[in-house]
C-alpha cells in the first residue's frame, strides 16, 4: 500500500539557521502531497500542499516541490524560528477517496535562540 | 469561523466506564473525520462520515462507536476500553470528502487516559 517514510528527529537547530525535513512516499499513480504542522498540545494545522508533479508549495516560508523522479517532497525553511518549534508530518492523499491521509512518522524540530 | 471544536480536552476512564467524545464544526462542511494518535506516532484514521452517512470505518473494534447525528456534529461513543486505547483523539472537517484537494481542518484533540 502507500506510505510515507520521514526522516528521523529529533531536528535541533539554532535560530535563523536553514532547515530541511527529508520526506519520501510510494505509492501508486501520483497523489497529492502535503505537510502538516502540529504544535504542542495541539491538533494538526496544513502547511502546505502540492498536488502535481514539479508543483511547489509554499507558505509561512516553508517550501516543498513534488519531484516525481525521485518520489520526494522535502520541506525547507531558509532561517527557522524559534517559534517555528513543533511536530512536522509529511503526508499523501490516499487515491481511494474520502480525503484519507496517510502520514509519515512525524519529525520533531526544536529551534533554540 | 474555521475551528474544529472538541470536548473534553481530557478526559480519564475506567475501563468499566462509558464516555462520549465531541466534536462540532460550523464550516458548513459535511464530511467528518475521527483520528487516533498514539503518543510520538503520526495520526491514523479510524472513521470518515460524508453526509452524515458512514463512508469509512478503519476496521475499528467495536468498543469505539461513531455517531454523526447532524452535519455539525461528530460522536465517539467508548465503552470498555483498553489501556492501550490510551492516545489523543482528532477530530476534523471537510467541504464535502471525496472532492480532489480538500483541505482538512483539525480540531485540538481530546486526549483520553484508560486505567
Amino acid at each position: 500500500g502507500d506510505s510515507v517514510t520521514q526522516m528521523e528527529g529529533p531536528v535541533t537547530l539554532s535560530e535563523e539557521a536553514f532547515l530541511t525535513i527529508n520526506c519520501t512516499y510510494t505509492a501508486t499513480g501520483y497523489p497529492s502531497l502535503f505537510w502538516y504542522v502540529q504544535y504542542p498540545g495541539e491538533g494538526l494545522q496544513l502547511l502546505l500542499k502540492a498536488t502535481k508533479a514539479d508543483d511547489k508549495g509554499s507558505n509561512k516560508g516553508f517550501e516543498a516541490t513534488y519531484r516525481k523522479e525521485t518520489t520526494s517532497f522535502h520541506l525547507e525553511k531558509g532561517s527557522v524560528q524559534v517559534s517555528d518549534s513543533a511536530v512536522y508530518f509529511c503526508a499523501l492523499r490516499d487515491p481511494g477517496g474520502y480525503n484519507k491521509l496517510i502520514f509519515g512518522a512525524g519529525t520533531r524540530l526544536a529551534v533554540h535562540p | 469561523d474555521t475551528e474544529v471544536t472538541q470536548t473534553p480536552k481530557h478526559l480519564v476512564m475506567g475501563m468499566t466506564n462509558k464516555k462520549s467524545l465531541k466534536c462540532e464544526q460550523h464550516m458548513g462542511h459535511r464530511a467528518m473525520y475521527w483520528y487516533k494518535q498514539k503518543a510520538k506516532k503520526p495520526p491514523e484514521l479510524m472513521f470518515v462520515y460524508s453526509y452524515e452517512k458512514l463512508s469509512i470505518n478503519e476496521s475499528v473494534p467495536s468498543r469505539f462507536s461513531p455517531e454523526c447525528p447532524n452535519s455539525s456534529l461528530l460522536n465517539l461513543h467508548l465503552h470498555a476500553l483498553q489501556p492501550e486505547d490510551s492516545a489523543l483523539y482528532l477530530c476534523a472537517s471537510s467541504q464535502q470528502g471525496q472532492l480532489l484537494n480538500e483541505k482538512l481542518f483539525f480540531g485540538s484533540g481530546t486526549q483520553l487516559s484508560v486505567l
